[in-house]
């Protein structure tokens, strides 16, 4: 079965602070990517990175790093220095390589406000 | 390059009623897709079309919703009659591919339409 968890569902921080989103997956194949998407108030889901299965190199965009593990399952997500415009819904999501298939297993998302 | 472009952006009907959302995906791309987002939760993927074939609609209530991308490119998602519980946000995203090692299979989101059934 595939499934991912995001057990944090809403987090609070002050602004400047550092926040890490957790995310677990669950696949039974062996290659697979995993995605994180921004969901701000307007609704679109904007893309911010995909990771391929057998690249477990940690990636660092300005203030975004992402962290994956695979002997944990999991690929957390932090944000340095959080500033208000960071205040969203973020979705880890999962899709397995095989098939023509392409739908995405989507967690149920992490609500992040960030306070001025 | 302009984005997922989506219409209209918000919906309010009766029960019974019937609907419609229009989506046109980025140019060029080939693999378009609708979800359903229910408050709370992530979205789930609805249907999946390959330029103008489907090539996954395991979970589209059949009886109730219909899709159809008729020139490869614009899409309509119907849904008639609509329920209660249709009441969610419903995403139509696009790719380049839907497999590949190279990244064209990522997704691109357009903003949604807002669906309420009263």
């Amino acid at each position: 079965a595939q499934k991912v968890t995001q057990a944090q569902t809403e987090i609070s921080v002050v602004e400047k602070e550092d926040v890490t989103l957790d995310c677990v997956y669950e696949t039974r194949d062996t290659t697979y990517y995993l995605f994180w998407y921004k969901q701000p108030p307007s609704g679109e889901l904007v893309f911010l990175i995909r990771r391929n299965s057998f690249d477990e190199q940690n990636e660092i965009s300005g203030r975004y790093s992402w962290n994956f593990q695979k002997s944990t399952s999991s690929f957390n997500f932090t944000i340095t220095a959080s500033q208000v415009v960071d205040s969203a819904v973020y979705f880890c999501a999962l899709k397995n390589y095989g098939g023509s298939q392409g739908n995405l297993i989507f967690g149920k998302g992490t609500k992040l406000s960030v306070k001025p | 390059e302009a984005g997922v472009a989506q219409s209209p952006r918000y919906k309010i009907i009766e029960k019974r009623q019937s609907v419609a959302f229009w989506c046109n995906p980025i140019s060029g791309h080939a693999t378009l897709y609708w979800y359903q987002q229910i408050l709370g939760q992530g979205p789930k993927l609805l249907i999946q079309f390959q330029n103008n074939g489907v090539v996954d609609d395991s979970q589209l209530p059949k009886d109730r919703f219909s899709a159809e991308r008729l020139k490869g490119v614009d899409s309509t998602l119907k849904i008639q009659p609509a329920k209660l519980e249709d009441s969610a946000v419903y995403l139509c995203a696009s790719s380049l591919v839907a497999r590949s090692g190279g990244g064209q299979e990522t997704q691109y989101f357009g903003p949604g339409t807002r669906l309420l059934v009263l």
